[in-house]
């Protein structure tokens, strides 16, 4: 099992550029989330998605997108990158909210 | 709204001292998770406490509940180099929400 997977590891934007954190899972999870982690602070929740086709806001939804098309991956789109958007992106996947909740190594994104 | 508060932020310890983190909120948590994350890594689930005053050990470390499921504690006896992190606690108000809220951590660093 690769667990979960996250590409790129590091991305550099422009102000203004749109790109797609991908997050993949092969535990048959069914609950997937994003979390961004600002220096100092803990991971804020982006969005989560409780099983293929649903999807719903966390803290912090403002800026960015998502769509849960399989119970495999969880894209994040980031619609018109800011510098505000600069930070280390994790996504997580667990059976439920419940349980146990197994991280990616992470996508460090740095928005100029 | 609901939100988790952890203390201290940072801990400095000689090796071989107790370290402890705690976590308060202000509304009743249904569970309670805690993570460590490494320097550079990413956060890797610990333990889940469910029980009001449930007590639960991992070698040297002891997680506690609160009686009035309000309030975790994680304590370390006898500190190694290996513990050096960041700690993390995920409350979880309602187990249909799909949702936890994390506190902000308490990073632990260790004087050999």
């Amino acid at each position: 099992n690769a667990g979960v997977t996250q590409t790129p590891k590091f991305q550099v934007l422009k102000t203004g550029q749109s790109m797609t954190l991908q997050c993949a899972q092969d535990m048959n999870h069914e609950y997937m989330s994003w979390y961004r982690q600002d220096p100092g602070m803990g991971l804020r929740l982006i969005h989560y998605s409780v099983g293929a086709g649903i999807t719903d806001q966390g803290e912090v939804p403002n800026g960015y997108n998502v769509s849960r098309s399989t119970t495999e991956d969880f894209p994040l789109r980031l619609l018109s990158a800011a510098p505000s958007q600069t930070s280390v992106y994790f996504c997580a996947s667990s059976y439920s909210i419940a349980d146990e909740q197994f991280f990616g190594p992470g996508t460090r994104l740095t928005v100029l | 709204g609901q939100q988790v508060m952890q203390i201290p932020q940072y801990q400095h310890v000689q090796e071989g001292e107790d370290f402890t983190t705690y976590c308060n909120s202000s509304t009743t948590l249904s569970n309670i998770q805690w993570y460590k994350q490494r320097p550079g890594g990413h956060p890797v689930f610990l333990i889940q406490l469910v029980k009001s005053g449930e007590v639960k050990k991992q070698k040297r470390l002891t997680f506690q509940f609160g009686e009035a499921k309000k309030n975790s504690s994680l304590h370390i006896t006898a500190t190694q180099t290996t513990d050096v992190g960041t700690y993390f606690c995920a409350g979880i108000y309602n187990t249909n929400a799909g949702k936890s809220t994390f506190g902000d951590g308490t990073t632990l660093t260790v004087k050999p």
